[in-house]
């Protein structure tokens, strides 16, 4: 089965910085890869998808890269701000087609001003 | 559009109690997904439906949880009888499939304590 790994200490930076996140997947290619944001007490929220042949996506200040090859995406914030702290979860499609997507536990980012 | 409305919010039961959770997906979306969030497995796909009809209930714990869709506004998970380890956050989601994948929409969740 897909095995998603996500960083599960929290990334702590200072405001203005740019913020990655990475997303680490075993087995089976996907054709997408989302990023959602979480915060607390509240339901995910969808940001960006991109598709297994992007190799980039760019939405405002966040980033995301899909290296198929390496079985990894990163997900940058540019300038970072302390309202972009909450936990952020890669989640991939099941295999089979069914576009069902497998969610990641999540990173927890905090933005120090 | 009022997005993926859940109920109740919270519940604080007692163990061995029925439990029932509410969602009314997104008018036009047609999949509807029961997810459960705990700090130690995250969010677990607990089963989902495709134009009302359940498609995939591998991810459902074991016979006390059943999930029905009976129309295309309106999706209950009931546990029963409830136990502790039942506790966590329970999302319902939707979407619209389309060939450019699967975006979920997630309600804001039902915070289920068994006591």
């Amino acid at each position: 089965s897909q095995k998603i790994e996500q960083n599960s200490e929290a990334l702590n930076i200072q405001e203005g910085k740019t913020a990655t996140l990475t997303c680490n997947y075993t087995n089976y290619s996907p054709a997408y890869l989302q990023w959602y944001r979480q915060d607390p007490g509240r339901g995910p929220v969808f940001l960006l998808l991109i598709r297994e042949n992007e190799k980039e996506k760019r939405k405002e200040r966040l980033k995301v890269t899909f290296d198929t090859t390496l079985k990894q995406s990163l997900f940058h914030i540019t300038a970072s701000q302390p309202a972009d702290s909450a936990t952020y979860l890669c989640a991939l499609d099941r295999p089979g087609g069914s576009y069902i997507p497998t969610f990641g536990r999540g990173t927890s980012l905090i933005v120090h001003p | 559009d009022a997005g993926v409305i859940q109920s109740p919010r919270h519940e604080v039961t007692e163990m061995g109690q029925e439990v029932t959770l509410r969602c009314k997906p997104i008018s036009g979306h047609d999949y509807l997904f029961w997810y459960r969030q705990t700090m130690m497995r995250g969010l677990e796909l607990l089963i989902y439906f495709n134009n009302n009809v359940p498609i995939d209930d591998s991810g459902m714990p074991e016979d006390r949880f059943s999930a029905k869709m009976p129309n295309a506004s309106f999706s209950t998970l009931k546990i029963q009888p409830s136990e502790p380890r039942d506790s966590a956050v329970y999302f319902c989601a939707s979407s619209l499939m389309s060939g450019s994948g699967n975006t979920i929409y997630f309600g804001e969740g039902s915070w289920l304590t068994v006591v």
